[in-house]
């Protein structure tokens, strides 16, 4: 069955940066791309950027260009996303998808959620 | 950008059927995907392209779109449905890809 995987939860200050993994199993990893999407407490869904775990190519959100870098390991079937500059509302649990970047693309397998809280 | 606008909250009483609206500039010409969020859990698939089911998703849960509104609806609702759901479309005219409507949460009396 297909398992998105992450990592654990992490605190961190002010202006630093954070790298969280998502760790992918039960299928061909390479077919798909994987979202990582964000929610602030009590928030809604916000989609972060995309990566291909087959050639890497990007797309990130407009608002996080050049504070967010998407990275996959191809031999561990496993996705990064490292957030840098940390700010107080980067606050939030970060989620891992599985997805296809296309008009059709969904998020058909989540990722159980990494909660980053920034604080001085 | 594109934005989607659900209504902050849906009540119904068990065995009643909830709907759930998402509205957006011509909606019906878009592909629309609905998520299920349950406390403290990851969103789950349970419509995409408007109103097609993923495998185990109940009969109960089905979609609709077109014009300027896209409809989630549940029927037969139960307890275990009570939750906040999501839409989202593709917009690649948007800042963002992918855009989420702000949520709904449905309340089960």
């Amino acid at each position: 069955q297909v398992q998105l995987v992450q990592s654990g939860a992490e605190v961190k200050k002010p202006g630093a940066s954070v790298k969280v993994s998502c760790k992918a199993s039960g299928y061909t990893f390479t077919s798909y791309g994987i979202s990582w999407v964000r929610q602030a407490p009590g928030q809604g869904l916000e989609w972060m950027g995309w990566i291909s775990a087959y050639n890497g190519n990007t797309n990130y959100a407009q608002k996080l260009q050049g504070r967010v870098t998407m990275t996959t390991d191809t031999s561990t079937s496993t996705a990064y996303m490292e957030l840098r500059s940390l700010r107080s509302d980067d606050t939030a649990v970060y989620y891992c998808a599985r997805s296809i970047f296309s008009p059709d693309g969904t998020f058909d397998y989540w990722g159980q959620g990494t909660l980053v809280t920034v604080s001085s | 950008s594109y934005v989607l606008t659900q209504p902050p909250s849906v009540s119904v009483a068990p065995g009643k059927t909830a709907r759930i609206t998402c509205g957006g500039n011509n909606i019906g010409s878009k592909s629309v995907h609905w998520y299920q969020q349950k406390p403290g859990q990851a969103p789950v698939l349970v419509i995409y392209y408007d109103s097609d089911r993923p495998s185990g998703i109940p009969e109960r849960f089905s979609g609709s779109n077109s014009g300027n509104t896209a409809t989630l609806t549940i029927s037969r609702v139960e307890a275990g449905d009570e939750a906040d759901y999501y839409c989202q479309v593709w917009d690649s005219s948007s800042d963002h890809y992918w855009v989420f409507g702000g949520g709904t949460k449905l309340t089960v009396l």
